[in-house]
């Protein structure tokens, strides 16, 4: 397996642009996380799905952000408008199940100058 | 809230010595335990997991332990080596098996 696939790795945008990050699970994995990390925050859950369905998104930090998962195997992150303290590196991670450990991507690094 | 601590934050040693890196958590009703190394610009990459019911789980020169009752875990890392130079991160997954927290990491550098 390829392990969990993010894209773009780098994303340049200016303040106000609409910027959508998009991650691939694991294959068979229940579970999708999307995660950001800063160096003041650390990392933090934004929100994350079971089975395609958004379980916890009290991580989000305002209506700005919105996090979809249309099928099983492609999960979306989007930043509407994107301000410059959004920028940080986000991930995406996939767990198989409860118990089981997770999986991070490479990570998506975000400047919104 | 549960609340993950490492320490120390960093920490430098020469190449050959045994560590030590700490992680503590607040809350001791997880569900289990994960232990992460991160390389400069790059992700996470999983190296230890440890159920609730379990004491350790070893992984070549790595070892972790963990005290649920106590809310401590260890991660022992024998004859250091320059390429053991990263961020180890230590997380744990609430009883529910959902959220991960994370705490700040362990800057680690091993010198040759």
């Amino acid at each position: 397996d390829a392990g969990v696939i993010q894209s773009p790795r780098h994303e340049v945008t200016e303040m106000g642009q609409e910027v959508t990050l998009r991650c691939k699970p694991i294959s068979g994995h229940d579970y999708l996380f999307w995660y950001r990390q800063t160096m003041m925050r650390g990392l933090e859950l934004l929100i994350y799905f079971n089975n395609n369905v958004p379980i916890d998104d009290s991580g989000m930090p305002e209506d700005r952000f919105s996090a979809k998962m249309p099928n099983a195997s492609f999960s979306t992150l989007k930043i509407q408008p994107s301000e410059p303290r959004d920028s940080a590196v986000y991930f995406c991670a996939s767990r198989l199940t409860v118990g089981n450990g997770y999986t991070f991507g490479s990570g998506t690094r975000l400047t919104v100058v | 809230k549960q609340e993950v601590t490492q320490i120390p934050a960093a920490l430098s040693v020469p190449e050959g010595e045994n560590l030590v890196l700490n992680c503590s958590f607040t809350d001791s009703a997880i569900y289990n335990l994960q232990w992460f190394r991160q390389d400069p610009g790059k992700g996470l990459t999983s190296l230890l997991l440890i159920q609730s019911s379990q004491r350790e789980q070893t992984s070549g020169r790595l070892n972790a332990s963990l005290d649920k009752s106590s809310g401590r875990s260890t991660l022992y890392i024998a004859a250091s080596q320059p390429g053991d130079s990263a961020t180890y991160l230590c997380a744990v997954t609430e009883s529910s098996g959902s959220r991960l927290t994370f705490g700040e990491g362990t800057q680690l550098t091993v010198n040759p």
